[in-house]
């Protein structure tokens, strides 16, 4: 089964606007990755936070993540049009395997 | 580098019939991986390998079955096609721990008729 659930499933926001994607997972990570897909492509990893990290920045991107609640956010700061994507969270649980969640679909409004 | 490369990039089967889908990457990596993607599904893994001649399944791995021979390529073989392995799949590799950047291939979209 999945182990990573995204939270909103899509979101529209306005061009400038920051955006904002949770991620919930079920059982204990070493690590989670985010990463981004645009339509028809493959995806791109982003940014990976270990579990004995709490926050973690990239450029406009920001990641935080809580252990005691099993849950991480995915934040873009000014976004742009470029934005436009589908963005999956990953978390691998030190069995090798590194497991995807449904992913949110964030469209930038011009 | 060319980085991952996936072939083919579309291909359509009748039901039953088998074929390969074919991933090399030229970085190195000794952990190689398969994913399918379905509409509402996010990726969903079918096998991974850890290093050449070691393999293991996934989330999803009836149907397929795969090898690593070499470090470079790790084909996905399907035996008997069925409808529901109508999918987008994603090759992707990484140099070695799970901490190291993963990197994923364009994708195959096969349809199984």
């Amino acid at each position: 089964s999945q182990q990573g659930e995204e939270d909103p499933q899509a979101l529209s926001i306005q061009e400038g606007e920051n955006a904002t994607m949770n991620c919930s997972y079920k059982t204990s990570i070493n690590n989670l990755q985010w990463y981004r897909q645009n339509s028809g492509r493959g995806l791109v990893h982003l940014i990976l936070i270990r579990s004995n990290e709490r926050e973690k920045h990239s450029g406009r991107l920001r990641v935080t993540l809580d252990t005691s609640k099993k849950s991480s956010s995915l934040l873009i700061t000014a976004s742009r049009a470029a934005d436009t994507a589908s963005y999956f969270c990953a978390t691998d649980r030190g069995d090798d395997k590194i497991i995807f969640g449904k992913g949110t679909r964030l469209h930038i409004l011009p | 580098n060319a980085g991952v490369t996936q072939t083919p990039k579309f291909q359509v089967l009748k039901t039953g019939q088998s074929m390969t889908l074919q991933c090399a990457q030229d970085m190195n990596h000794e952990y190689m991986s398969w994913y399918r993607q379905d509409p509402g599904m996010g990726l969903r893994l079918i096998h991974y390998s850890v290093g050449a001649g070691i393999t293991d399944q996934g989330e999803v791995p009836n149907g397929y079955n795969v090898s690593r021979s070499t470090t470079e390529d790790f084909p996905l073989r399907l035996l008997s096609a069925a409808p529901s392995q109508t999918s987008v799949y994603f090759c992707a590799s990484r140099r070695g721990i799970s901490t190291d950047t993963q990197y994923f291939g364009p994708g195959t979209r096969l349809t199984v008729l």
